[in-house]
């Protein structure tokens, strides 16, 4: 079956680049959407179809995808985007949405 | 705005079942399919399943097979989610969501409800 995987963690200083990796195979064909989720709360999307923001998501947030790595890039990162961070696909082959296991992003 | 609102937390026993509602506002009911997924205390999260709130078909996600029931109630804009035969391992939060940008169960859920914890315990 077809599995995500993401870093446990990420560690990154304010105003620094964060990159959250999200690995699978060729998932670079696939369309990936990604999720921020603060403690207590419903995600919320925040990335979908590789690099497309919803409406109210800064243009820090950034998205792209290619071989077997989709990653999720955060610009001038800041206390507030302190949070974990999904990953999410569809899976054509057994018609299953998958999740990755998440990333915790950590501001210093 | 669309909205979703979801039940209140429960506590049940091994063994039992759960039904969990979502009802949804701000947009026609039956214009989006709605996806179940849930989060036990500090993991991630793992789709459930969705429902087309129109025709009423479903779709699972192969471990909750035999076991999962999504239904609606379009009268009252509403969508249910019942949990059977529960253990332990089903406690988690449970979540309703909805894709608005691509009308479809298989997109990107922007619109989520607010979350019901279910607590299964003896």
């Amino acid at each position: 079956s077809y599995v995500l995987t993401q870093p446990p963690s990420v560690s990154v200083a304010p105003g620094q680049t964060a990159k959250i990796t999200c690995e699978g195979n060729n998932i670079g064909r696939k369309n990936v959407h990604w999720y921020q989720q603060k403690p207590g709360r419903a995600p919320v999307l925040v990335v979908y179809d590789v690099s497309d923001r919803p409406s109210g998501i800064p243009e820090r947030f950034s998205g792209s995808n290619s071989g077997n790595t989709a990653t999720l890039t955060i610009a001038r990162v800041e206390a507030g985007d302190e949070a974990a961070y999904y990953c999410h696909v569809w899976d054509g082959s057994s018609y299953h949405v998958l999740f990755g296991g998440g990333t915790k992003l950590t501001v210093l | 705005q669309e909205q979703l609102v979801q039940s209140g937390a429960e506590a049940k026993k091994p063994g039992a079942s759960v039904k969990v509602s979502c009802k949804a506002s701000g947009y026609t009911f039956t214009s989006y399919d709605i996806t179940w997924v849930r989060q036990a205390t500090g993991q991630g999260l793992e789709w459930m399943g969705w429902m087309n709130p129109n025709t009423g078909d479903t779709g699972y996600a192969q471990k909750f097979q035999g076991r999962v029931t999504m239904t609606r109630h379009t009268a009252i804009n509403t969508a249910y989610m019942e949990l059977s035969s529960l253990t332990s391992e089903d406690t988690a939060v449970y979540y309703c969501a909805i894709c608005t940008l691509v009308a479809a169960a298989t997109g990107p859920m922007d619109v989520w409800g607010q979350g019901a914890t279910v607590t299964v315990s003896s």
